[in-house]
């Protein structure tokens, strides 16, 4: 069965700290994985998408890495601001066309001012 | 311009009802997908959608079907609606390997 595991459920911290959510998942034939974006009451936006070749990836602030051996993939969030508030999702393609994709639970972050 | 857009944002309804969602996309991407998140906000795939082609998510009712006027469009049709079928229904396309989604249709059967 293919399980997508985030841990923590929810994390809070202080502005400026630099923080690292994690996705765990147990099937390692992955297509791609994604890190999703979900402010209440809206949908999801794309942060950062990782090929099962690339190791990782990088924007901004952001950096998400994959190890496909281990079924991990981590976001790293650095100088965190009020702004980066919201549920963080992680997703995982197994067929290329996101017909057989497994979305994580979701870790809510909290930064407070 | 809202890429992926979706109505109505709130739907009520009795059980037993039937009803639609709408889904409209403007970045001219052809594969569309409906999701169904639940109350703990696990997010499952329901349907993909490619050129006429329909890839369901064997465990969906039956009573849930998809339905695309054109390329720029895929609906939801519910009928004889249940409790637990109360939910955010997200609609999403695919360009470039990644995935687009709209703001969610939140769904509520009384």
């Amino acid at each position: 069965k293919q399980e997508v595991t985030q841990i923590p459920a929810a994390l809070s911290v202080p502005e400026g700290e630099n923080l690292v959510l994690n996705c765990s998942f147990t099937d390692s034939a992955i297509y791609n994985l994604q890190w999703f974006r979900q402010d209440p009451g809206k949908g999801l936006t794309s942060l950062l998408l990782i090929q099962s070749s690339q190791r990782e990836q990088t924007s901004g602030r952001l950096n998400a890495s994959l190890d496909k051996s281990s079924g991990r993939s981590t976001l790293y969030i650095a100088a965190s601001q009020p702004g980066d508030s919201a549920t963080y999702l992680c997703a995982v393609d197994y067929s290329g066309g996101y017909q057989k994709v497994t979305f994580g639970t979701g870790t809510k972050l909290q930064v407070i001012p | 311009d809202t890429a992926v857009s979706q109505t109505p944002k709130y739907l009520v309804t009795q059980m037993g009802n039937d009803k639609s969602i709408k889904c409209e996309q403007n970045l001219g991407h052809d594969t569309m997908y409906w999701y169904k998140q639940d109350s703990k906000k696990f997010l499952k795939i329901m349907f993909s959608y490619n050129n006429k082609e329909l890839i369901i998510n064997e465990t969906v009712p039956n009573r849930f079907s998809p339905k695309s006027p054109d390329k720029a469009h895929l609906n939801l049709h519910i009928n004889s609606l249940e409790l637990g079928d109360s939910a955010v229904y997200f609609c999403a396309t695919r360009g470039q390997e990644t995935q687009y989604f709209g703001p969610g249709t939140r769904l509520l059967v009384l």
